[in-house]
């Protein structure tokens, strides 16, 4: 199993360049959850999927959208970067139900740079 | 708010110290409890967990139980080792939230041989 993959591994753009980053797990789970991670801040959620079909906010959802494309793939879409969206962005995922809180798994990260 | 503090690092140690990261809590109700880490270049990974007041967590030797009267949840280790170097976060979780997490800052730990 490869767990929780994303692409890319790093990225450098230009302030009001678009991306979209991408993010697969294998491992079956129902929720998947976006964080960025800034120096001293730990990580934030940006938005999360609890089932396939459903995405909402996190903590800091402000010029990010998301699209849960399938129960695999949850994918992060800047519409036009600015220089505060430069951090370390990652994915996780985790089998929710309606029992004690679990474990999630992350994927390595995506570093985004953007001028 | 629900929020995660976290002592500051850098955290420098000699190898076989005895390591204590200290994590406390505010939360409106009773979350579960994890510690996460990182190692270099990494995602994070689940280092222990507990999810009721007085439960202990333990993994590869480190430790920590989870204190509702003094809402924390410190890591401790007895012997670390330059492996352990890393950055520690402790985070919490509620039932029903859809395991989103709240994490803490952050603890850099790097331990010399």
């Amino acid at each position: 199993n490869a767990g929780v993959t994303q692409t890319p591994k790093f990225q450098v753009l230009k302030t009001g360049q678009s991306m979209t980053l991408q993010c697969a797990q294998d491992m079956n789970h129902n929720s998947m959850y976006w964080y960025r991670q800034d120096p001293g801040m730990g990580l934030r959620l940006i938005y999360y999927s609890a089932s396939e079909g459903t995405t909402d906010k996190g903590e800091v959802p402000n010029g990010y959208n998301v699209s849960r494309l399938n129960k695999r793939e949850f994918s992060l879409r800047l519409e036009s970067a600015a220089p505060s969206q430069t951090s370390v962005y990652f994915c996780a995922s985790s089998d929710f139900g309606r029992g004690r809180p679990d474990e999630q798994f992350f994927g390595p990260g995506t570093r985004l740079t953007v001028l | 708010g629900n929020s995660v503090t976290q002592m500051e690092g850098p955290v420098t140690l000699s190898e076989e110290a005895f390591l204590t990261i200290n994590c406390t809590y505010t939360a409106t109700g009773y979350p579960s409890l994890f510690w996460y880490v990182q190692y270099p270049g990494e995602g994070l990974q689940l280092l222990l967990k507990a999810t009721k007041a007085d439960d202990k967590g333990s993994n590869k030797g480190f430790e920590a139980t989870y204190r509702k009267e003094t809402t924390s949840f410190h890591l401790e280790k007895g012997s670390v080792q330059v492996s352990d170097s890393a950055v520690y976060f402790c985070a919490l979780c509620f039932s029903g939230g859809y395991n989103k997490l709240i994490f803490g800052a952050g603890t850099r730990l790097a331990v010399h041989p």
